[in-house]
């Protein structure tokens, strides 16, 4: 059974940082494409960042382009998310995301960033 | 920036109606579009893929269709369980996989 369990989230104030993990198993980790979405109260889905599997490509959404930084360890069949200089906005509840389209979705942890 | 815009935006709907979702590409994308189904507190869920190809295990009521930058979601008896929120996701530009921004279906 494919599982991805994200940690990481919590309360922090403007300016600070977070590090997210996703902990996946049941799947050949090291072969799939992965991302990060994000989910503002009340809001839609937004797609934060995607890392190809052998790490060669990496993109972000322009809301999060120089802050937050993904990454990956095949080895650890785990995905990250650096998110530095919070704002309020990216308060969200944050997914990790399994290949493209997205099979299957952790269950996602909550960020909130206020004073 | 590929922009997908969905309508409508609010539909409410009785179980038992058929029902269609739209989702308009600022651009071609082929046929590189999912459709996934968000309820509260808990995560997405992919129903279609490809434009019309039905992820494995979603019932047969759900359907897709479309190619180009023109497409439908298409539930043909809604069930209680089906009201929840929808969005369309492109694939088309690598790893940058933008969603619309969402229809929210409920019960009349």
């Amino acid at each position: 059974e494919v599982q991805l369990v994200e940690s990481g989230g919590g309360l922090v104030k403007p300016g600070g940082s977070l590090r997210l993990s996703c902990a996946t198993s049941g799947f050949t980790f090291s072969s799939y494409s992965m991302s990060w979405v994000r989910q503002v109260p009340g809001k839609g889905l937004e797609w934060v960042s995607s890392i190809s599997s052998t790490m060669s490509y990496i993109f972000y959404a322009d809301s999060v382009k120089g802050r937050f930084t993904v990454s990956r360890d095949n080895a650890k069949n785990s995905l990250y998310l650096q998110m530095n200089s919070l704002r309020a906005e990216d308060t969200a509840v944050y997914y990790c995301a399994k290949g493209g389209p997205f099979d299957s979705w952790g269950q996602g942890t909550q960020v909130t960033v206020s004073s | 920036d590929i922009q997908l815009t969905q309508s409508p935006s609010f539909l409410s709907a009785s179980v038992g109606d058929r029902v269609t979702i739209t989702c308009r590409a600022s651009q071609g994308i082929s046929s590189y579009l999912a459709w996934y189904q968000k309820k509260p507190g808990k995560a997405p869920k992919l129903l279609i893929y490809a434009a019309s190809t039905l992820q494995s295990g979603v019932p047969s009521r759900f359907s897709g269709s479309g190619s180009g930058t023109d497409f439908t979601l298409t539930i043909s008896s809604l069930q209680p369980e089906d009201f929840a929120v929808y969005y369309c996701q492109q694939l088309y530009s690598y790893l940058t996989y933008t969603f619309g921004q969402g229809t929210k279906l409920e019960i009349k």
